[in-house]
């Protein structure tokens, strides 16, 4: 099977834009969740999708917002974005386990 | 408040010998346990994980040990190979709350010097 493959794996914007960033989980996965990875508060959890219905989201403002399609593909996106939002993004997919696998992810700098 | 902790940011270990990545834990309520490593620039994989019903689980050179009375688990890599340099995460799960969310450990970079 394929792996969880997300797009792009790198971008860079400046600030006040928005960006969209995507993911295909593994096949038959219907659970996406989204993390953010910088230096200094590590992997934090951003939020969950299961058929198409956000089912958790953490601690983040709602500049952070996403979405899940009938065919599992999630989408997340940020809008104004701000300098403190660089940061690798990782999807990670999960087929009903308590597993969860994760994509190379995208790494957004925002200047 | 940081739940899942890994106290020590940086191990360094001959090759051969075995790499011990701790990680303690202070909410009760996680019941499953996971331990990814990952290479910079690249998302973690996943490498073995633990339900809070077992004290150990072994995989190949992966053995994880969970100790619940102490909220620690550990990840002992016998033995160690230049390839296992990376940085080792510990994640934690509440995993019969109907949702997917994986709490990390700020990570441990291990170094297998050969």
């Amino acid at each position: 099977k394929a792996g969880v493959t997300q797009t792009p794996r790198y971008l860079i914007k400046t600030r006040g834009q928005q960006v969209t960033l995507s993911c295909s989980p593994i096949s038959g996965h219907r659970s996406v969740s989204w993390y953010q990875q910088t230096p200094g508060q590590g992997l934090q959890f951003l939020f969950e999708y299961f058929s198409e219905t956000q089912r958790n989201k953490g601690n983040f403002p709602g500049r952070f917002s996403g979405r899940q399609f009938s065919n599992s593909r999630s989408e997340m996106n940020v809008s104004t974005l701000e300098l403190g939002d660089s940061a690798l993004y990782l999807c990670a997919s999960s087929f009903n386990t308590d597993t969860q696998y994760f994509g190379p992810g995208t790494r957004l700098t925002v200047l | 408040d940081q739940q899942v902790k890994q106290n020590s940011p940086s191990l360094s270990v001959q090759e051969g010998r075995i790499s011990i990545l701790n990680c303690d834990y202070t909410n009760s309520m996680f019941d499953y346990f996971l331990w990814y490593k990952k290479y910079p620039a690249e998302g973690p994989t996943f490498l073995i994980s633990i339900s809070s019903i077992k004290d150990k689980n072994e995989d190949g050179r992966f053995t994880v040990f969970l100790n619940k009375s102490a909220k620690h688990l550990s990840l002992h890599i016998v033995p160690s190979q230049p390839g296992d340099s990376a940085v080792y995460f510990c994640a934690a799960l509440l995993s019969g709350a109907g949702s997917y969310q994986l709490t990390f450990g700020k990570g441990t970079k291990l170094s297998v010097i050969p």
